[in-house]
């Protein structure tokens, strides 16, 4: 039931790009995603709440494909404090439960 | 900015004792779910709660643990006799609609 993430670690030079995908065996909901730093709480980033929603803040944003039962998180553009681990959340019809993905670890270097 | 308020920020238990973790929701929030994060793993769903009920619970949440909410404002998680294996980050959250917090956890170490 937990959602699985791909890649499982990125290492980026500053400026440069990276998609990270959220899978799901299940009818979504929703997805939430989160970013959190070492010894931290996660961050919450966006939620998407409707098939084919992308939403976006900044260089970091988002889509949902309802169908497939995807979620992709795109940062463009990274700064140092992109650094940290992504993680997706996902909503199944439903159920009130919020399941967090494998997680993704993203470093991002000068 | 809403904030959810968790305390202690850290406890330290021997091995068999209860322990208590509390939070402190942002109010008009009617979902609460509790997480386990052993270091450097997954971010683990344990429980949520409702209207003062478990909506819904996962494995890991076993007859050894219980929530409450004692008073109406405070939210706890007791852990009836705790394991070694229970050491963790716990972190209280409040999703729901367009935004979802969390709160900065209680680090649990078991000795």
């Amino acid at each position: 039931q937990q959602p699985v993430q791909s890649p499982q670690a990125v290492i980026l030079r500053e400026g440069e790009d990276a998609v990270i995908n959220c899978s799901s065996s299940k009818a979504l909901y929703s997805v939430h995603w989160y970013r959190q730093k070492h010894g931290e709480a996660p961050i919450f980033l966006m939620i998407l709440l409707k098939g084919g929603e992308q939403k976006g803040h900044d260089k970091i944003s988002a889509s949902f494909n309802e169908k497939k039962q995807q979620s992709s998180l795109y940062l463009t553009a990274s700064q140092l404090s992109y650094s940290g681990t992504y993680f997706c959340g996902t909503e199944i019809w439903n159920t009130d439960k919020l399941i967090f993905g494998t997680g993704t670890r993203l470093q991002v270097f000068p | 900015e809403p904030e959810v308020t968790q305390t202690p920020s850290h406890q330290v238990t021997q091995m068999g004792q209860e322990v208590i973790l509390r939070c402190v929701p942002i109010s008009n929030h009617l979902y609460f779910y509790w997480y386990r994060q052993i270091l450097g793993q997954k971010v683990e769903f344990l429980v949520s709660f409702y209207n003062n009920e478990i909506s819904e619970k996962s494995e890991i949440f076993d007859d050894q643990f219980s929530v409450e909410r004692p008073d109406g404002s405070n939210f706890t998680l007791k852990i009836r006799s705790t394991k070694l294996e229970d050491s963790a980050m716990y972190f209280c959250a409040t999703p729901g609609g367009n935004e979802a917090f969390f709160g900065q956890g209680t680090r649990l170490t078991v000795v």
